[in-house]
Order: C-alpha cells, then structure tokens, then sequence
C-alpha cells in the first residue's frame, strides 16, 4: 500500500482534458516537491514534471500540474492516442527517510 | 546527451544474488546521485535506494536494508546495485535513475534491467 494514492484509471477521448490525482500525507507532499513519470507500455519511466509544475524541456505544454496541501494533480489537455500510459508521481516521505511513488494511473485514451 | 545504460537481462535461482551496473555518460558522474527503483511485473514502481557517488554515502530503503548493496566506480561512470538473497518475489525489471540529490527528480532514467528469479 503505497503512501501516495492514485487512482488506477483514467480515461478520455482525444481532444479531452483529463485529470489525474496523487494524494499524500504531511510527511510527503505536504513537505516536498512532487514529480510526475510518463511510462509508455514496454518503456522505462520518463520524467514529466518535476517541482511540482514544471515542464523539463521537450515536454509539450499540453501536460500541467500543481500541487495543493497534501495533494497534487497533472493534467492532460488535449489528449492525444500517444498518451496512453501510466502516470506516477513520485517524491521525498520524511517518515521513510526515502522516495515514495504513486500506485500509477493507467490512462486509456478512447 | 545524458545517458544510462544498464546491464543485460539476468535469470537466477532462488537464494542467489544479482549484481545490476548502471553506465553513465554524458555528465559529471561524481555530482548526481544513482538511484534504483525496480518495477515488478504489472506492479507500480518501488524505490530502492540511492548512492553518491561522490563519497559512496549509500540510502537504503527499509526493506531491502540487509539485502541490498550499491555500489558505485568514479573511473569508469558506473553504479551497481547487489541484491542477494532472491526470491520469486525479487522477479522485476530494475532500473537506475539520476538525481541531483535525496529530494530531486529522476532524470534521466536507464532502459531497465530484468532480473528473473526461478527455480
């Protein structure tokens, strides 16, 4: 059971804008940057967002996220089929004295 | 470009251990850490642990303490991470990842290792 919650699905059609939520705790978020990792099927994790909000460069503007007390959230405007993968946020838990990542989302795009 | 390249796909029995390299180009290895995060099959991503490799100064996650070792050669840009004692439930792809320090992001990533635990 991971300290940081996700929800496991996500969908939309192209062209939509989808949500996708990490919940934490004071010990985690509420203390330290939050980054998210795009892992399309077969591939290693690539970095999304790092910071809590920011883009690192080659990643397209269409991705965004914030963070908000003990919860943070990336969104995906204008969703495109090559966006289908799963999403996890990842950052520093004080309690562990380590990394904690999300239970990862699966975004399916119909 | 920054790069990580990781060792070949390994097939072990249980009980034994396996050793993982991490080959980094690109960069100034001695200035970001090396961190581990592997990611059993159809299951989310587990951190490890991490190593500087500037000092050697290593951080394990709990529950791989007493099992796991990382290792790292400033001569040639390369971590390693041991693992001993392997079970089935050690049947995962592991990965290596960059970092500034304990609480910056993972960038870049390496392409993954699987190591496949069966009798």
């Amino acid at each position: 059971q991971s300290l940081l919650t996700q929800s496991p699905s996500a969908s939309g059609t192209p062209g939509q804008r989808v949500p996708i939520s990490c919940s934490g705790s004071s010990s985690n978020i509420g203390r330290h940057a939050v980054s998210w990792y795009q892992q399309l099927p077969g591939m290693a994790p690539r970095l999304l967002i790092y910071s809590d909000n920011q883009r690192p460069s080659g990643v397209p503007d269409r991705f965004s996220a914030s963070k908000s007390g003990t919860s943070a959230s990336l969104a995906i405007s204008g969703l495109r089929s090559e966006d289908e993968a799963d999403y996890y946020c990842a950052t520093w838990d004080d309690s562990l004295n380590g990394w904690v990542f999300g239970g990862g989302t699966k975004l399916a795009v119909l | 470009q920054v790069q990580l390249v990781q060792s070949g796909a390994e097939v072990k029995r249980p009980g034994a251990s396996v050793q993982v390299s991490c080959e980094a180009s690109g960069y100034t290895f001695t200035v970001y850490y090396i961190h581990w995060v592997r990611q059993a099959p159809g299951h989310g991503l587990e951190w490890m642990g991490r190593i500087n490799p500037n000092n050697g100064a290593t951080n394990y996650a709990q529950k791989f303490r007493g099992r796991v070792t990382m290792t790292s050669d400033t001569s040639i840009r390369t971590g390693y991470m041991e693992l001993s004692g392997l079970t089935p439930d050690d049947t995962a792809v592991y990965y290596c990842a960059r970092a500034v320090s304990d609480y910056n992001w993972f960038d870049p990533w390496g392409q993954g290792t699987l190591v496949t635990v069966s009798s």
